[in-house]
């Protein structure tokens, strides 16, 4: 199973608006709307900011938002701040072919706030 | 959060097995769902498999035949093995709590390098 597409790198002006996709098969997806974003910083451990494609965890800011179309799901990060700078990965629940549960990532991307 | 450590050796030779535990502090308090996610460097996140506490696994299908994930109730452990190991498997290793169809992670991983 390859992981899900996203784009290498996004950047952005500090108080504006970015978009990271995480595009994948309907396969990957498997139907189900169980797509989680996270955050890491270098030497740091991954940080949950979103669930179910648009839930947010208890103390992550409303500035992180999460949506889906179709077989693409999507993080909006509004009033971008030098702190949002960090790596994002998407990732999807959905059930292999034998019926057990797996997980995939997306490929990555790097937050550059200009 | 949970809190969790993840440790073990930070050097294993080619063709040997990698052996990992997650301390989890506190006792598991009805979590049941935990995970095993890694990094390699310079290169993305990926799942490595979980495990339901009342019995049963799961695995990336392509690590599955050789990793095994296990736990000790006793100790509030998650243990990680992966046999014949090779550079590929070099990597920061991280264990979470799944948290719904998402992940927890409340340690900060640990190293491990594959060489001669």
């Amino acid at each position: 199973q390859s992981a899900l597409t996203q784009p290498a790198s996004v950047s952005g002006s500090p108080g504006q608006s970015i978009t990271i996709s995480c595009t994948g098969t309907s396969s990957d997806f498997g139907g189900y709307n169980y797509v989680s974003w996270y955050q890491q910083h270098p030497g740091k451990a991954p940080k949950l900011m979103i669930y179910d494609v648009t839930n947010r965890p208890s103390g992550v800011s409303d500035r992180f938002s999460g949506s889906k179309s179709g077989n693409t799901a999507s993080l909006t990060i509004s009033g971008l701040r030098a702190e949002d700078e960090a790596d994002y990965y998407c990732t999807s629940y959905t059930t292999s072919y034998t019926g057990s549960s797996t997980y995939v990532f997306g490929t990555g991307t790097g937050v550059t706030v200009l | 959060q949970v809190q969790l450590q993840e440790s073990g050796p930070g050097l294993v030779k080619p063709s040997g097995t990698l052996s990992l535990t997650c301390a989890v502090s506190g006792g598991f308090r009805g979590n049941n769902w935990w995970s095993w996610v890694r990094r390699p460097p310079g290169k993305g996140l990926e799942w490595i498999g979980e495990i339901y506490l009342k019995g049963g696994t799961s695995y990336n299908p392509s690590l599955k035949t050789r990793v095994t994930i296990s736990v000790d109730k006793s100790k509030n452990e998650i243990s990680l093995q992966v046999t014949s190991v090779t550079a590929a498997d070099t990597a920061v290793y991280y264990c979470a709590r799944n948290w719904g169809h998402a992940f927890d992670f409340g340690g900060q991983g640990t190293m491990v390098t594959v060489s001669p």
